[in-house]
């Protein structure tokens, strides 16, 4: 079982919908986790982190996380054609110092 | 500058040969890690420093992979005898929060594409 693991996608998603991602992660004692977004060729870029229970709420992305199922998402609400890339979900646990550990990310196009 | 800066952005390596990647990091950014991306992966940790301490190498595949960072800004990631395994993206990212405390949000910059033929 892999330590961070996400869907591949990719998932489609209408210009304008709600696009969903989810994360899982193995390791009980995670205390941060982030999600990068990372265009074709490009870096990743952070769009988020959170660490307590519950939502998040930053312009049209929500993170939202529940540790006692060990799940984190994304939701992009009125999602457009210029969010279509790839979603990578990270965590860090202190113990183990700044190390992110990540999924492999999923891959997210909007259509329009 | 503003970001993270890495060069080159692309090598390419006979196998064998021994390359140098160069990481910038942001202005005053204590913490400094390097990661390896492999095609339709997610980045998978190497190394990680401190000022010029490095803390943690526990990611480095084998011992033809080193490191440094010897004044505590810029870092070197050096890769000896080159294998095609060797192909892939690294990344370097820095981050303000030195440790273990806070949250430490990492800034990737821009990688350097390895093709090792």
């Amino acid at each position: 079982q892999k330590e961070v693991e996400q869907n591949s996608g990719p998932l489609s998603v209408p210009e304008g919908a709600i696009a969903s991602l989810n994360c899982t992660y193995s390791d009980r004692g995670s205390q941060s986790f982030f999600w990068y977004r990372q265009y074709s060729g490009k870096s990743p870029e952070l769009i988020m982190f959170i660490y307590s229970n519950g939502d998040k709420e930053d312009g049209r992305f929500t993170a939202q996380l529940n540790k006692a199922s060990q799940y984190v998402s994304l939701l992009i609400r009125d999602s457009q054609p210029s969010d279509s890339a790839t979603y990578l979900c990270a965590v860090k646990r202190r113990e183990y110092g700044n190390k992110l550990v990540f999924g492999a990310g999923t891959i997210l196009r909007v259509k329009s | 500058g503003a970001g993270v800066s890495q060069s080159p952005r692309y090598k390419v390596a006979k196998r064998g040969q021994d390359v140098a990647l160069r990481c910038d990091p942001i202005s005053g950014h204590v913490s400094l890690f390097w990661y390896q991306q492999a095609l339709g992966q997610g980045p998978e940790f190497l190394t990680y420093f401190q000022n010029e301490a490095q803390l943690d190498k526990s990611g480095l595949p084998s011992d033809r992979f080193f490191a440094e960072r010897p004044e505590g800004s810029v870092s070197t990631l050096k890769i000896q005898r080159t294998q095609q395994e060797d192909s892939a993206v690294y990344l370097c990212a820095s981050s303000q929060t030195p440790g273990t405390s806070g949250i430490g949000e990492q800034f990737f910059g821009p990688g350097t594409r390895l093709t090792v033929l």
